[in-house]
């Protein structure tokens, strides 16, 4: 069955840094999707995007948030410098469309704790 | 904010069913109701979603009202990796896709 990859599983980074997170979406899924979870919280949506462009974001994703369809198949969500409270559970998703009877299918998340 | 009501909490016996209520009162005509679970801070796992008839699928049974105000999810034989926590979702229709995620109900199996 196909299935949403991320990587790497955790990332250790020191405030300040650039980080990249990685996804490989399901092969004939045309629209993306980044959501974070910090420890305790409720899942949160950051960014959704589609032909190439942001479709929709929220307030939380701000300047120092990109994100990029680099190639074919990969995915990244990228953070200029991070700070402590980065510290969060980083879900990809996928879907085939954006209508509201689709599927999206999460990743297995990154973990990324920042120091 | 989630559109959606749910208990905090509940447990379950290993074997049996599962019921997992939800309110969603305020549920436009053309809005989904999505289910969610996540186990143990995995990615949220894809259950179930329904319009107005019941649904199933070799995972749960989702039973919605007439007035579509509540759903139920129903696990038919809970197993121990059940636990988890179960989100309700009603799906906004001019979102570009996203889903707003609640605090969801902590499921406990217990054996």
């Amino acid at each position: 069955e196909p299935e949403v990859t991320q990587t790497p599983s955790h990332q250790v980074t020191q405030m300040g840094q650039e980080v990249i997170l990685r996804c490989v979406p399901i092969s004939n899924h045309l629209y993306f999707y980044w959501y974070r979870q910090i420890l305790g919280q409720k899942v949160e949506f950051l960014v959704s995007f589609y032909n190439n462009e942001i479709s929709e974001k929220s307030e939380i994703f701000d300047d120092q948030f990109s994100v990029e369809r680099p190639d074919g198949s990969n995915f990244t969500l990228k953070i200029r410098s991070t700070k402590l409270e980065d510290s969060a559970m980083y879900f990809c998703a996928s879907s085939a469309l954006a209508t509201s009877t689709d599927t999206q299918y999460f990743g297995p998340g990154t973990r990324l704790t920042v120091l | 904010d989630a559109k959606t009501t749910q208990p905090p909490s509940m447990d379950c016996a290993e074997g049996r069913a599962a019921n997992l209520p939800c309110n969603h009162s305020t549920i436009s005509g053309n809005e989904y109701v999505y289910w969610y679970r996540q186990i143990h801070s995995q990615g949220p796992q894809y259950i179930i979603h329904g319009l107005k008839n019941n649904e199933t699928n070799e995972m749960a049974s989702l039973i919605i009202t007439e007035d579509r105000k509540s759903s139920t999810l129903i696990l038919p034989h809970a197993t121990l990796r059940d636990t988890a926590v179960y989100y309700c979702i009603v799906r906004v229709t001019d979102s570009w896709g996203k889903f707003q995620f609640g605090a969801g109900t902590q499921v406990v199996v217990t054996p």
